[in-house]
Protein backbone atom coordinates (compact mmCIF):
# COMPACT_ATOMS: atom_id res chain seq x y z
CA UNK A 1 0.00 0.00 0.00
CA UNK A 2 1.10 3.34 -1.01
CA UNK A 3 2.58 5.37 1.89
CA UNK A 4 3.74 8.43 2.51
CA UNK A 5 7.87 8.60 4.07
CA UNK A 6 9.56 11.47 5.55
CA UNK A 7 13.17 11.78 6.15
CA UNK A 8 15.22 11.97 8.41
CA UNK A 9 13.44 10.69 11.40
CA UNK A 10 15.25 12.59 13.90
CA UNK A 11 16.89 15.13 13.69
CA UNK A 12 19.10 17.13 16.60
CA UNK A 13 20.63 20.79 15.08
CA UNK A 14 21.89 23.79 16.87
CA UNK A 15 20.22 26.63 17.10
CA UNK A 16 20.43 29.60 14.20
CA UNK A 17 21.05 26.57 11.74
CA UNK A 18 19.33 25.19 8.64
CA UNK A 19 17.25 22.29 8.70
CA UNK A 20 15.64 20.60 5.66
CA UNK A 21 12.76 18.36 6.50
CA UNK A 22 11.74 15.81 3.53
CA UNK A 23 8.65 14.05 2.48
CA UNK A 24 7.95 11.86 -0.22
CA UNK A 25 4.52 11.97 -0.86
CA UNK A 26 1.86 9.04 -2.41
CA UNK A 27 2.69 9.48 -6.07
CA UNK A 28 -0.66 10.27 -7.49
CA UNK A 29 -1.56 13.22 -4.93
CA UNK A 30 -1.69 16.37 -5.73
CA UNK A 31 -2.11 18.28 -2.34
CA UNK A 32 0.48 18.16 0.07
CA UNK A 33 0.74 19.75 4.03
CA UNK A 34 3.34 20.37 6.67
CA UNK A 35 1.60 20.42 10.19
CA UNK A 36 3.65 20.12 13.50
CA UNK A 37 3.10 18.55 16.58
CA UNK A 38 5.00 20.19 19.99
CA UNK A 39 5.68 17.93 22.70
CA UNK A 40 2.27 16.68 24.33
CA UNK A 41 0.39 19.27 22.58
CA UNK A 42 -1.83 19.10 19.80
CA UNK A 43 -1.17 18.95 16.16
CA UNK A 44 -0.96 22.15 14.18
CA UNK A 45 -0.98 23.36 10.78
CA UNK A 46 1.76 24.80 8.99
CA UNK A 47 1.33 25.06 5.32
CA UNK A 48 -0.77 23.84 2.48
CA UNK A 49 0.94 23.35 -1.04
CA UNK A 50 -0.69 22.49 -4.78
CA UNK A 51 0.10 23.18 -7.97
CA UNK A 52 4.09 24.22 -7.12
CA UNK A 53 2.76 27.06 -4.79
CA UNK A 54 1.52 27.86 -1.21
CA UNK A 55 -2.38 27.52 -1.12
CA UNK A 56 -2.40 28.75 2.25
CA UNK A 57 -0.33 28.99 5.32
CA UNK A 58 -0.59 29.76 8.87
CA UNK A 59 0.68 32.37 11.45
CA UNK A 60 3.25 29.98 12.74
CA UNK A 61 4.81 29.67 8.83
CA UNK A 62 6.97 32.86 8.99
CA UNK A 63 9.73 34.10 7.02
CA UNK A 64 11.65 31.62 8.56
CA UNK A 65 10.06 28.52 7.10
CA UNK A 66 9.70 27.81 3.16
CA UNK A 67 8.20 24.91 0.92
CA UNK A 68 9.27 23.53 -2.53
CA UNK A 69 8.62 20.40 -4.52
CA UNK A 70 11.87 20.79 -6.59
CA UNK A 71 11.64 17.54 -8.51
CA UNK A 72 8.14 16.03 -8.81
CA UNK A 73 8.25 13.93 -5.98
CA UNK A 74 9.98 15.24 -2.77
CA UNK A 75 8.02 18.27 -0.77
CA UNK A 76 10.53 19.94 1.80
CA UNK A 77 9.78 21.95 4.45
CA UNK A 78 13.30 24.50 5.27
CA UNK A 79 13.83 26.64 8.65
CA UNK A 80 16.25 28.63 7.99
CA UNK A 81 17.27 29.63 11.06
CA UNK A 82 16.04 27.53 13.48
CA UNK A 83 14.72 28.81 17.18
CA UNK A 84 14.24 26.47 20.71
CA UNK A 85 10.42 26.83 20.34
CA UNK A 86 10.92 24.66 16.42
CA UNK A 87 11.61 21.52 18.35
CA UNK A 88 8.62 19.55 17.79
CA UNK A 89 7.56 16.57 15.10
CA UNK A 90 7.16 17.95 11.88
CA UNK A 91 4.22 15.73 9.79
CA UNK A 92 4.01 15.77 6.03
CA UNK A 93 0.73 14.59 4.80
CA UNK A 94 -0.35 14.38 0.98
CA UNK A 95 -4.22 14.16 -0.52
CA UNK A 96 -5.47 12.84 -3.94
CA UNK A 97 -7.57 15.56 -4.60
CA UNK A 98 -10.05 18.28 -3.94
CA UNK A 99 -12.55 18.34 -1.13
CA UNK A 100 -13.45 15.38 0.30
CA UNK A 101 -10.40 13.51 0.50
CA UNK A 102 -8.42 11.74 3.64
CA UNK A 103 -5.20 13.44 4.06
CA UNK A 104 -2.20 10.80 4.81
CA UNK A 105 0.37 11.98 7.06
CA UNK A 106 3.83 10.24 7.32
CA UNK A 107 5.68 9.42 10.29
CA UNK A 108 7.15 12.46 11.30
CA UNK A 109 10.60 14.08 11.89
CA UNK A 110 11.28 14.63 15.55
CA UNK A 111 13.29 17.87 15.46
CA UNK A 112 15.20 19.01 18.48
CA UNK A 113 16.86 22.07 18.39
CA UNK A 114 19.56 22.88 21.35
CA UNK B 1 -13.05 29.45 20.55
CA UNK B 2 -12.04 26.04 19.92
CA UNK B 3 -13.04 24.37 16.41
CA UNK B 4 -12.35 20.58 18.09
CA UNK B 5 -13.21 19.92 20.89
CA UNK B 6 -11.83 16.55 23.48
CA UNK B 7 -13.34 16.84 26.88
CA UNK B 8 -11.70 13.13 27.74
CA UNK B 9 -7.75 13.78 28.37
CA UNK B 10 -7.75 10.41 29.40
CA UNK B 11 -9.29 7.61 29.14
CA UNK B 12 -9.18 3.70 31.01
CA UNK B 13 -11.10 0.76 29.23
CA UNK B 14 -11.06 -3.01 29.64
CA UNK B 15 -9.68 -5.29 26.81
CA UNK B 16 -12.86 -6.10 24.86
CA UNK B 17 -15.28 -3.71 26.15
CA UNK B 18 -16.31 -1.29 23.81
CA UNK B 19 -15.24 2.61 24.44
CA UNK B 20 -16.36 5.68 23.46
CA UNK B 21 -14.07 9.12 22.69
CA UNK B 22 -15.88 12.15 22.67
CA UNK B 23 -15.03 15.33 20.00
CA UNK B 24 -17.54 17.98 19.25
CA UNK B 25 -16.71 20.74 16.70
CA UNK B 26 -17.89 24.34 15.87
CA UNK B 27 -18.05 25.04 12.18
CA UNK B 28 -20.11 27.00 9.78
CA UNK B 29 -19.51 25.84 6.69
CA UNK B 30 -22.36 23.45 5.73
CA UNK B 31 -19.69 21.37 3.97
CA UNK B 32 -17.16 19.86 6.44
CA UNK B 33 -15.50 16.34 7.11
CA UNK B 34 -14.33 14.84 10.48
CA UNK B 35 -11.26 12.48 10.85
CA UNK B 36 -9.95 10.81 13.79
CA UNK B 37 -6.39 9.55 14.34
CA UNK B 38 -4.58 7.57 16.25
CA UNK B 39 -1.17 8.30 17.16
CA UNK B 40 0.58 5.50 19.25
CA UNK B 41 3.82 6.34 21.07
CA UNK B 42 5.98 5.59 18.12
CA UNK B 43 4.58 9.28 17.13
CA UNK B 44 3.23 8.45 13.80
CA UNK B 45 -0.71 9.43 12.21
CA UNK B 46 -2.73 6.54 11.77
CA UNK B 47 -6.01 7.39 9.71
CA UNK B 48 -8.75 5.62 11.30
CA UNK B 49 -12.21 6.74 9.74
CA UNK B 50 -13.96 9.59 7.88
CA UNK B 51 -16.70 11.18 8.35
CA UNK B 52 -18.75 13.74 5.62
CA UNK B 53 -21.30 16.20 6.76
CA UNK B 54 -23.53 15.06 4.01
CA UNK B 55 -23.15 11.49 4.66
CA UNK B 56 -26.84 10.28 5.83
CA UNK B 57 -25.26 7.47 7.50
CA UNK B 58 -22.57 6.76 10.27
CA UNK B 59 -19.23 5.69 9.08
CA UNK B 60 -17.53 2.41 10.31
CA UNK B 61 -14.17 1.11 9.46
CA UNK B 62 -13.97 -2.64 11.37
CA UNK B 63 -14.16 -1.86 14.91
CA UNK B 64 -14.14 1.89 14.72
CA UNK B 65 -17.62 3.42 13.81
CA UNK B 66 -17.85 7.17 14.14
CA UNK B 67 -21.21 8.65 15.87
CA UNK B 68 -22.35 11.37 13.94
CA UNK B 69 -25.19 13.72 15.97
CA UNK B 70 -25.21 16.52 13.23
CA UNK B 71 -27.32 18.71 15.07
CA UNK B 72 -25.14 18.54 18.43
CA UNK B 73 -22.36 19.46 16.21
CA UNK B 74 -20.62 15.93 17.84
CA UNK B 75 -18.46 13.55 16.09
CA UNK B 76 -17.57 10.96 18.83
CA UNK B 77 -15.23 7.66 18.06
CA UNK B 78 -16.88 4.66 18.98
CA UNK B 79 -13.85 1.29 19.50
CA UNK B 80 -15.88 -1.72 20.05
CA UNK B 81 -13.78 -4.73 21.60
CA UNK B 82 -11.00 -3.15 22.38
CA UNK B 83 -7.46 -4.66 22.33
CA UNK B 84 -4.31 -3.85 24.12
CA UNK B 85 -2.84 -2.32 20.76
CA UNK B 86 -5.56 0.41 20.97
CA UNK B 87 -3.20 2.14 23.65
CA UNK B 88 -2.74 4.92 22.11
CA UNK B 89 -3.74 9.13 21.60
CA UNK B 90 -6.82 9.54 19.22
CA UNK B 91 -7.12 13.22 17.58
CA UNK B 92 -10.19 14.07 15.90
CA UNK B 93 -10.23 16.65 13.38
CA UNK B 94 -11.95 18.35 10.88
CA UNK B 95 -11.31 19.82 7.51
CA UNK B 96 -13.57 22.96 6.27
CA UNK B 97 -12.68 24.73 3.16
CA UNK B 98 -10.74 28.17 4.54
CA UNK B 99 -10.63 31.44 2.51
CA UNK B 100 -8.04 30.40 0.50
CA UNK B 101 -10.17 27.06 -0.98
CA UNK B 102 -7.20 24.90 1.27
CA UNK B 103 -8.55 22.02 3.46
CA UNK B 104 -6.46 22.09 5.88
CA UNK B 105 -6.78 19.74 9.22
CA UNK B 106 -7.67 21.48 12.29
CA UNK B 107 -7.05 19.07 15.30
CA UNK B 108 -8.19 18.43 18.53
CA UNK B 109 -5.98 18.09 22.33
CA UNK B 110 -6.35 14.24 22.25
CA UNK B 111 -7.35 11.95 24.13
CA UNK B 112 -5.14 9.22 26.15
CA UNK B 113 -6.56 6.21 25.92
CA UNK B 114 -5.80 3.33 27.79
CA UNK B 115 -6.62 -0.36 27.37
CA UNK B 116 -6.32 -2.33 30.71
CA UNK B 117 -5.78 -6.16 30.38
Amino acid sequence: EPEVTQTPSHQVTQMGQEVILRCVPISNHLYFYWYRQILGQKVEFLVSFYNNEISEKSEIFDDQFSVERPDGSNFTLKIRSTKLEDSAMYFCASCPGWGRETQYFGPGTRLLVL
Amino acid sequence: AQKITQTQPGMFVQEKEAVTLDCTYDTSDPSYGLFWYKQPSSGEMIFLIYQGSYDQQNATEGRYSLNFQKARKSANLVISASQLGDSAMYFCAMRELSGAGSYQLTFGKGTKLSVIP
